[in-house]
C-alpha cells in the first residue's frame, strides 16, 4: 500500500487566498483525521470522519476552515480566506476499526502551508 | 476525557546512553497506549503499542510497559543511536478520543 497520500507537500499563498489541502487515506480505512502542527500549539486534532461522516469538528479553529469527505478515498481541508496565523504543517491520518484498533493511526507526510 | 502528560524536552544524549521518556495519562476505562515517532520532515509513525495492563510494547530496541496502577507508559531504550534523533509522542487511545502528548524532542550526539 502507498500509505496516506497528501497534496500538495508545500503551499505558499498570500493572505486572503483560498487554500485546499487534499488527502487520500489508506484503502479500507474507515477513519480519517486532519491535524495541524505548530511549534506553539503542538499537534492539534481539527476534525475526524468515520465512514465519510464528520464525527467531531470541535477542533476546527473557526468558520474559515471546512473539511469534506465525499467518498472513502478522498478528503479535503479548505481554508478561506487564509491568514498568516494559519501557517503550519497539516497532517492527514487514517485508521481502521476493522482491525480492532481505530486508535492506531497512519499519518501522511504532511502539507507545509505558509501564508504571507 | 483522555489526557496525557509527557516529559518536557528537549533531551540531548550521547550515543549509547540510556533513554527514558516519561508519560502518564488519564482516561476513562482502559485505553490502548501508543508511542509515535516523528523524524524530521515526516509525519508521525507508530513506534510501539500496548493494549492492556502489564503488556509490554517493543520495537527497534524501544520498550514501554502499560502500568495501570501508576497510569504510566514510559518509553525506554538501553542504547540510543544518532538515528533515534526525533520527536516522540505518547498517546492514549479510547473513548472516541484521539489525543497526543506535546512531544519530546530527542537529539543524540555522536
Amino acid at each position: 500500500d502507498a500509505g496516506v497520500i497528501q497534496s500538495p507537500r508545500h503551499e505558499v499563498t498570500e493572505m486572503g487566498q483560498e487554500v485546499t489541502l487534499r488527502c487520500k487515506p489508506i484503502s479500507g480505512h474507515d477513519y480519517l483525521f486532519w491535524y495541524r502542527q505548530t511549534m506553539m500549539r503542538g499537534l492539534e486534532l481539527l476534525i475526524y470522519f468515520n465512514n465519510n461522516v464528520p464525527i467531531d469538528d470541535s477542533g476546527m479553529p473557526e468558520d474559515r476552515f471546512s473539511a469534506k469527505m465525499p467518498n472513502a478515498s478522498f478528503s479535503t481541508l479548505k481554508i478561506q480566506p487564509s491568514e498568516p496565523r494559519d501557517s503550519a504543517v497539516y497532517f492527514c491520518a487514517s485508521s481502521s476499526w476493522g482491525t480492532g484498533e481505530p486508535y492506531e493511526q497512519y499519518f501522511g507526510p504532511g502539507t507545509r502551508l505558509t501564508v504571507t | 476525557g483522555n489526557s496525557v502528560t509527557q516529559m518536557e524536552g528537549p533531551v540531548t544524549l550521547s550515543e549509547e546512553a540510556f533513554l527514558t521518556i516519561n508519560c502518564t495519562y488519564t482516561a476513562t476505562g482502559y485505553p490502548s497506549l501508543f508511542w509515535y515517532v516523528q523524524y524530521p520532515g515526516e509525519g508521525l509513525q507508530l513506534l510501539l503499542k500496548a493494549t492492556k495492563a502489564d503488556d509490554k510494547g517493543s520495537n527497534k530496541g524501544f520498550e514501554a510497559t502499560y502500568r495501570k496502577e501508576t497510569t504510566s507508559f514510559h518509553l525506554e531504550k538501553g542504547s540510543v543511536q544518532v538515528s533515534d534523533s526525533a520527536v516522540y509522542f505518547c498517546a492514549p487511545g479510547g473513548g472516541n478520543q484521539f489525543y497526543f502528548g506535546t512531544g519530546t524532542s530527542l537529539t543524540v550526539i555522536p
